[in-house]
């Protein structure tokens, strides 16, 4: 069946520090890919996609790349802030019956300190 | 403003006492879901409705009922709510098609079940 994995968390980390969070799935055919991210008391919001192999997603200084030869998509940021602070769900959705369906990880929950 | 608006926001309630957590979307979006979300486990999905009338189960429905009499409105019920239904749980609309369309989130609502 169709799944997602996502490191462990928490993780954390000191302001300006390299983030990854590691994302690998298991699917049949070719599903987009998604990151979500969840501010404290807030709902989820996409923070970037790929909706085929070799594209890569961006935003906010937030990258991942589809790799379908390691079926990955792992997060990462160059320099993280304190305000990055939040949990991140990696994602993958699969149109199945006539209805996009979103698949999502365990979630990982970042903490970024001054 | 295009937004997911859920309520109530918090609730605290007793096993056994029925309760409706509305859900309604402004964005004329054909597709509605509801999710629970549980530490270690991500977002699981309850029902999903396609259409006006047209609802579906999801991953773990048991204990849930939901209706879809309007397009904006997907409520979801809870007849005999348990301490096991205890969660967050999420309400999120998209438009229809197999297209590269955007999955948005209500703001949650928090559910302790004494």
């Amino acid at each position: 069946g169709n799944s997602v994995t996502q490191m462990e968390g928490p993780v954390t980390l000191s302001e300006e520090a390299f983030l990854t969070i590691n994302c690998t799935y298991t699917a049949t055919g070719y599903p987009s890919l998604f990151w979500y991210v969840q501010y404290p008391g807030e709902g989820l919001q996409l923070l970037l996609k790929a909706t085929k192999a070799d594209d890569k997603g961006s935003n906010k200084g937030f990258e991942a790349t589809y790799r379908k030869e390691t079926t990955s998509f792992h997060l990462e940021k160059g320099s993280v802030q304190v305000s990055d602070s939040a949990v991140y769900f990696c994602a993958l959705r699969k149109f199945s019956g006539g209805y996009n369906k979103l698949i999502f990880g365990a979630g990982t929950r970042l903490a970024v300190h001054p | 403003e295009a937004q997911v608006t859920q309520n109530p926001r918090y609730l605290i309630t007793v096993t056994g006492k029925k309760l409706t957590v509305t859900c309604s979307q402004n964005m004329n979006h054909e597709y509605m879901s509801w999710y629970r979300q549980d530490p270690g486990l991500g977002l699981r999905q309850i029902y999903y409705s396609m259409n006006v009338e047209v609802t579906d189960k999801g991953d773990v429905p048991e204990g849930y009922k939901v209706s879809r009499k309007e397009k904006r409105n997907f409520p979801l019920i809870l007849e005999s709510p348990s301490p096991n239904q205890t969660s967050l749980y999420f309400c999120a609309s998209t438009r229809a098609g197999q297209g590269r369309n955007e999955q948005f989130f209500g703001p949650g609502t928090r559910l302790t079940v004494l």
